[in-house]
């Protein structure tokens, strides 16, 4: 299978604890996306990176919120101290890219976060 | 700023009848609009978008969109509606100015009665 995977698909920390999610993009995808989404809401956005560059990052991600995309390949999303409030689903996505056009996302599976 | 509404939290529609799930957006510039679905324990899947041309897209499954700019709309429609369309359906928008930041409605769920 060739499509976006991402890892872990469930994650449960204590609050305070720092967790790593990794998103894995389609091959030719130079598009990498991450998303939040809760229950009964669409997916929010988080940041976005064309290859290795990060070149949009959302209001909503505060200083606790990292993401690395090294190489232009996989890319990693870290949440330092997590907090209650982090608890959600967080998905990645992948496009093509091009100046003229707009191409459709690819979505993984999710990561569900669980903050106790 | 950019937005989007689906007005309805959950459509129903009898099998063989046709479907339209409701959308309409705020952006800055010309929209880049997309239809998702999301089936249970499933990640979203790609159904159609509209860039430019043609008001009216066809995508996967049968399902077609018609973009209105005086309406700035984007509904979903399928003439014939199935039981396995029964799912979530999410509307996006980007700005052809500015960033990437791609902007999702809250959903709309569609169940399709046998």
């Amino acid at each position: 299978d060739t499509g976006v995977s991402q890892n872990p698909r469930h994650k449960i920390t204590k609050r305070g604890q720092n967790v790593t999610f990794r998103c894995d993009p389609i091959s030719e995808h130079n598009r990498l996306y991450w998303y939040r989404q809760t229950l009964g809401q669409g997916p929010e956005f988080l940041t976005y990176f064309q290859n290795e560059a990060q070149l949009e990052k959302s209001r909503l991600l505060s200083d606790r919120f990292s993401a690395e995309r090294p190489k232009g390949s996989f890319s990693t999303l870290e949440i330092q101290r997590t907090e209650q409030g982090d608890s959600a689903m967080y998905l990645c996505a992948s496009s093509l890219g091009g100046r003229a056009t707009a191409y459709e996302q690819y979505f993984g599976p999710g990561t569900r976060l669980t903050v106790t | 700023a950019q937005s989007v509404a689906q007005p309805e939290d959950q459509v129903n529609v009898a099998e063989g009848n046709p479907l339209t799930v409701k959308c309409t957006y705020s952006v800055s510039g010309n929209p880049y609009l997309f239809w998702y679905v999301q089936y249970p324990n499933r990640g979203l899947q790609f159904l159609l978008k509209y860039i430019t041309g043609d008001n009216l897209v066809k995508g996967s499954y049968g399902f077609e969109a018609e973009f209105n700019k005086s309406q700035t709309s984007f509904h979903l429609k399928k003439p014939s509606a199935l039981v396995s369309d029964s799912a979530l359906y999410f509307c996006a928008v980007r700005g052809d100015t500015g960033g990437f930041k791609t902007i999702f409605g809250a959903g709309t769920r569609l169940f399709v009665k046998a």
